[in-house]
């Protein structure tokens, strides 16, 4: 069935250090894929999109591209700040809802 | 803001209680979610509605009901809560529920089981 493996947290960076989140997927069709943040005490929100191969999403500094031949969606970003620091959760499109991983908290500290 | 808001914010109950949480959208978006948020385990989907009256069962819909009779209101309901259902629930509406649509979620509410 669908899924989605994330990198295991928690993850702690200086601020301006660069950031990777792993993520890859096993899905049957043509998945679009999700970058969602949660910031602490609230609900998630849409970080970045990519809906087909080779897309690239991108926000706030934040990119990860739509790679097929290696099912992945890896999140980066070049210099991080305390402001980033959250959990973000990968997550594909399955037949009727989404399908996440598991989260991964950042802590970015000064 | 996605204009959804979920009632109560915060509730804490006994075990064998009925529960019903409630989910309001202001976009009139066809598509309403109900999932669950666990440690380890990311967002699970509960159930969820593609119209008024029509839902369906999602990957962890044991001991859960849901109700739809108005395009604004999702309401989820336990009807013998169980200590394993204490999680934080998070309602999310979609415009069309196609594979490229984008979820967007509610606040939460933080469910306390006893």
């Amino acid at each position: 069935g669908d899924s989605v493996t994330q990198m295991e947290g928690p993850v702690t960076l200086s601020e301006e250090a660069f950031l990777t989140i792993n993520c890859t997927y096993t899905a049957t069709g043509y998945p679009s894929l999700f970058w969602y943040v949660q910031y602490p005490g609230e609900g998630l929100q849409l970080l970045l999109k990519a809906t087909k191969a080779d897309d690239k999403g991108s926000n706030k500094g934040f990119e990860a591209t739509y790679r097929k031949e290696t099912t992945s969606f890896h999140l980066e970003k070049g210099s991080v700040q305390v402001s980033d620091s959250a959990v973000y959760f990968c997550a594909l499109t399955g037949a009727n809802n989404l399908f996440f991983g598991t989260g991964t908290r950042l802590t970015v500290i000064p | 803001d996605a204009g959804i808001t979920q009632s109560p914010r915060h509730k804490v109950t006994e075990t064998g209680t009925p529960v019903t949480l409630r989910c309001h959208q202001t976009e009139n978006h066809r598509y309403m979610y109900w999932y669950r948020q666990d440690p380890g385990h990311g967002l699970r989907l509960i159930h969820y509605s593609y119209g008024v009256k029509d839902t369906d069962k999602g990957e962890v819909s044991d001991g859960y009901s849901v109700s739809r009779s108005k395009t604004e209101d999702f309401l989820l309901t336990l009807e013998s809560a169980t200590s394993s259902q204490t999680s934080v629930y998070f309602c999310a509406i979609s415009l069309s529920g196609e594979r490229t649509d984008t979820q967007y979620f509610g606040p939460g509410t933080r469910l306390t089981v006893l």
